[in-house]
């Protein structure tokens, strides 16, 4: 167990939706990472969030957004899904910029 | 940029050893290795910062040469348990630079 969690687990959606996928870092990380990991595909980094702020951003496309809370958690928002938004994301924190962990991940289905 | 691997996937037979490697065209801070077993998610093995340096646990070590801009992950004596994808992730000397996986190893170790 990492002591990264992500919810939910699974999500089954439809094209046009949009949902929220949320992840907690572990106690006392600030930074908390964003990946899209598609099916027998390599892991795509998306955004990075350093104590509530932007840190880096990589290839998330428009439809996507992400923010950090002041407790720290972090939530991923895609809208207006695509087939190909079919994926795995992960969530993953880290204390500086060192050692990521990751969390379970969620599975999203778009239909 | 997204580092290169290779190689792309390794069958190894209980006991012998493997090198991955993994080179980018951009001047590194730091180079991460994961593995990554079916259905679940990254796991951390080692970071090696600019400098160049190697490190070691147990037999499983790695080298980042700061000059080639290049990291070998070294296994040594592998075991039924080192199966799995091995990603590199670099990260660039710029400051905020993204945080890159590479397209991973796959490494299938049999008895």
């Amino acid at each position: 167990d990492s002591g990264v969690t992500q919810t939910p687990k699974h999500l089954i959606t439809a094209t046009g939706q949009r949902v929220t996928l949320r992840c907690s870092p572990r106690s006392g990380d600030l930074s908390v990472y964003w990946y899209q990991q598609s099916l027998d595909q390599g892991l795509q980094f998306l955004i990075q969030y350093y104590n509530g702020e932007e840190r880096a951003k990589g290839n998330i496309l428009e439809r996507f957004s992400a923010q950090q809370f002041p407790d720290l958690h972090s939530e991923l928002n895609l809208s207006s899904l695509e087939l190909g938004d079919s994926a795995l994301y992960f969530c993953a924190s880290s204390a500086r910029s060192d050692t990521q962990y990751f969390g379970p991940g969620t599975r999203l289905t778009v239909l | 940029q997204q580092p290169v691997q290779s190689p792309q996937a390794v069958i190894l037979r209980e006991g012998e050893d493997a090198v991955i490697n993994c080179s980018s065209s951009k001047a590194l801070y730091s180079v991460h290795w994961y593995r990554q077993k079916h259905g679940e998610a990254p796991v951390f093995l080692m970071i090696l910062l600019k400098g160049g340096e190697q490190k070691g646990h147990e037999k499983i070590s790695a080298s980042f040469n700061e000059k080639k801009q290049q990291s070998s992950l070294y296994l040594t004596a592998s075991q039924l348990s080192y199966s799995g994808t091995y990603f590199c992730g670099t990260e660039e000397a710029n400051y905020g630079q993204n945080f890159v996986f590479g397209p991973g190893t796959r490494l299938s170790v049999l008895p």
